[in-house]
């Protein structure tokens, strides 16, 4: 199976931040790489499909880049409600998630 | 606009098995894949399989391959996830999620999750 490495595993940040989070794959997953919010308590939230497409509804703020082994995970500005666990997922084969970035305040 | 409504928590002893139930409501169920998706206190997210109802096809990973059985009822709208021999290692929060299409690409929107407690 592919493996997923993210980091850093966590991160303390101040509101109005410009965050930056990484995801690896283990082999070439073209732009087959999605990321996730999820909040303590809650259910995972898709923020961005294929490595760079903003979900419906979800602010500009947040944008991902990359390709094949390679992905970035970015907030430009971090708002209080961003305080969460970030997860990218590949699905080149069966979906794996990455072991999630916390961002918490500073 | 589609929602995933799960079953609520349960507590299982070492040994049994355990099935959660995931209903969806508001919008096309049978096209699109659901996935099954764990996560254990404090850890990370886990795919455990899933099924694509309109044509009955299952896949899981290879770690529950033994252990897990997905099913479907198109006429509830209604997928399962039946996990058996429990250890306490099974204790986690379970999602039910949709997929874009067919395919197991992204996952949205997600069920409010089911605690599964082993003890």
């Amino acid at each position: 199976d592919i493996q997923m490495t993210q980091s850093p595993s966590s991160l303390s940040a101040s509101v109005g931040d410009r965050v930056t989070i990484t995801c690896q794959a283990s082999q070439h997953i073209t732009n087959h790489l999605n990321w996730y919010q999820q909040k303590p308590g809650k259910a995972p939230k898709l923020l961005i499909f294929d490595a760079s497409n903003l979900e419906s509804g979800v602010p500009s703020r947040f944008s991902g880049s990359g390709s094949g082994t390679d992905f970035t995970f970015t907030i430009s500005s971090l708002q209080p409600e961003d305080f969460a666990t970030y997860y990218c997922q590949q699905y080149d084969n069966v979906p794996i998630f990455g072991p999630g970035t916390k961002v918490d305040i500073k | 606009q589609v929602q995933l409504v799960q079953s609520g928590a349960e507590v299982r002893k070492p040994g049994s098995s355990v099935k959660v139930s995931c209903q969806a409501s508001g919008g096309t169920f049978s096209t699109y894949a659901i996935g099954w998706i764990r996560q254990a206190p404090g850890q990370g997210l886990e795919w455990m399989g899933g099924i694509i109802p309109i044509f009955g096809t299952t896949n899981y990973a290879q770690k529950f391959q033994d252990r897990v059985t997905i099913t479907a009822d198109d006429s509830s709208n209604t997928a399962y996830m039946e996990l058996s021999n429990l250890t306490s290692e099974d204790t986690a929060m379970y999602f039910c999620a949709r997929a874009f299409h067919i395919f197991y690409n992204w996952f949205d929107p997600w069920g409010q999750g089911t605690l599964v407690t082993v003890s």
